[in-house]
């Protein structure tokens, strides 16, 4: 069974552009999560979706912001880019109910310059 | 709420047995897993074991739970120079809500395994 895959693996943006990022889980999962991980703040959480819902949101501004498709691909948007945005953005999926366990796609790497 | 906290750095010889560990705060329900990390690539999930476990074998790695003082442990024996990588402790509540999808991350503790 193919692992979870993002795209693009790596961007170059500047200050105050928007991007987006894609995630497709792996086959069956239903749930998606994406992080943020940086060498100051670690790993952080930033939402979940579950068919087509978010069902929970990490403490971020609303420039982040994220959606899930009906074939549970889910994309992530961060508008109005800063430099503090630079980050590797991790994917994991999940089966369904909360506690099930995640797995990880290679992350895309965000540079904002 | 959940905070889970890690030992930043271990180096060991190739051949010794390696032992990561980590304290979590949440007591409810909690399930626990340890990913490893290595330069550029994502996280890959090792093992996990609930809260209501004392301790887990899978091959080379052993975890331990002391679940009255909220420790974890990661063991990996017969360390090898491919384990080289950063370890990261997480736990996630099954609760449902605010715990949808959440996984709470310790900071990592970087192994370095010397030949």
């Amino acid at each position: 069974k193919a692992g979870v895959t993002q795209t693009p693996r790596y961007l170059i943006k500047t200050r105050g552009q928007q991007v987006t990022l894609s995630c497709s889980p792996i086959s069956g999962h239903r749930s998606v999560s994406w992080y943020q991980q940086t060498p100051g703040q670690g790993l952080q959480f930033l939402f979940e979706y579950f068919s087509e819902t978010q069902r929970n949101k990490g403490n971020f501004p609303g420039r982040f912001s994220g959606r899930q498709f009906s074939n549970s691909r889910s994309e992530m948007n961060v508008s109005t880019l800063e430099l503090g945005d630079s980050a590797l953005y991790l994917c994991a999926s999940s089966l369904e109910v909360a506690a099930d366990t995640q797995y990880f796609g290679p992350g895309t790497r965000l540079t904002v310059l | 709420g959940e905070d889970v906290e890690q030992s930043l750095f271990l180096s060991v010889r190739e051949g010794d047995s390696s032992v990561i560990n980590c304290t979590y705060t949440d007591s409810s329900s909690t399930y626990l897993y340890w990913y490893k990390q290595e330069p550029g690539a994502g996280l890959q999930l090792l093992t996990y074991i609930f809260s209501n476990m004392d301790m887990k074998q899978d091959q080379r790695l052993t975890v331990l739970l002391n679940k009255k003082d909220k420790h974890l442990s990661l063991r990996i024996a017969d360390t090898q120079t491919g384990d080289s990588a950063i370890y990261f402790c997480a736990e996630t509540v099954n609760a449902g809500g605010t715990s949808y999808g959440k996984l709470t991350f310790g900071q990592g503790t970087i192994l370095t395994v010397h030949p």
